[in-house]
């Protein structure tokens, strides 16, 4: 079964500091790959998605990722975080093609100093 | 996106009742939804695929029994926790694939979600 890891729990930078998350997935092939991030509130949000093409994929409010099949790894980037990034961001995949069966990491949670 | 949402966004209840949960697709029809059940500080699970029309289908180790789902209308669909206990307790999310709006994607719309709280 597919597996999603989400290495940091917790991560605090300062605004205007970049951002980086890490995502890593276990599965035989590459998968349907997905950045939501969930807001107190609010729900889950999709910052970005990668199906196939370009490995770098840009997303809203000033978000990208990119997949390196090498390392299993979808990481998400922002050169410049704002006070209002600050909420819970999750890395999923879809195996099947179907947006049917998503499968979550556990959350990273970013906290934003000013 | 679609804009899915549900009913109530908190709920306490005393262990032993039967509480219901509701999530309404908003602006669009949706033979299916989903939903999910997240744990403090914890990733989301799924708990059940909800068919309109149909029984919704269960994912492993989820007791149907316990959690009734039941897709009303091609708007709604309902989660009833029955005979609640503390470790019901959770946040419980519904979401709308795309294609149900007629997106050329795929993805899916996330309702803000319910605290239940079962004293």
């Amino acid at each position: 079964a597919q597996s999603v890891t989400q290495p940091d729990i917790h991560i605090t930078v300062s605004e205007g500091a970049s951002l980086e998350l890490r995502c890593n997935y276990s599965y035989g092939a590459t998968p349907y790959l997905f950045w939501y991030v969930q807001s107190p509130g609010q729900g889950l949000q999709l910052l970005l998605k990668y199906f196939s093409g370009d490995t770098l994929v840009q997303g809203i409010k000033g978000f990208e990722a990119e997949f390196k099949r090498s390392q299993s790894s979808f990481n998400l980037r922002k050169p410049s975080v704002h006070w209002s990034d600050a909420a819970e961001y999750f890395c999923a995949v879809d195996v099947t093609g179907t947006a049917s069966k998503l499968t979550f990491g556990t959350g990273t949670r970013l906290q934003v100093t000013l | 996106g679609a804009v899915v949402s549900q009913h109530p966004s908190w709920v306490i209840c005393k262990s032993g009742t039967s509480v219901k949960i509701e999530c309404r697709s908003l602006d669009f029809q949706a033979t299916t939804m989903f939903w999910y059940r997240q744990f403090p500080k914890q990733s989301l699970m799924l708990m059940a695929t909800s068919n309109e029309g149909s029984k919704a289908t269960y994912e492993q180790g989820v007791e149907k029994d316990k959690f009734l789902i039941n897709h009303a209308s091609l708007t709604l669909s309902t989660l009833t926790v029955t005979s609640a206990h503390p470790e019901d307790s959770s946040f419980y999310i519904c979401s709308v694939p795309s294609q149900q709006a007629g997106g050329a994607y795929n993805e899916q719309f996330f309702g803000p979600g319910t605290r239940l709280t079962v004293l």
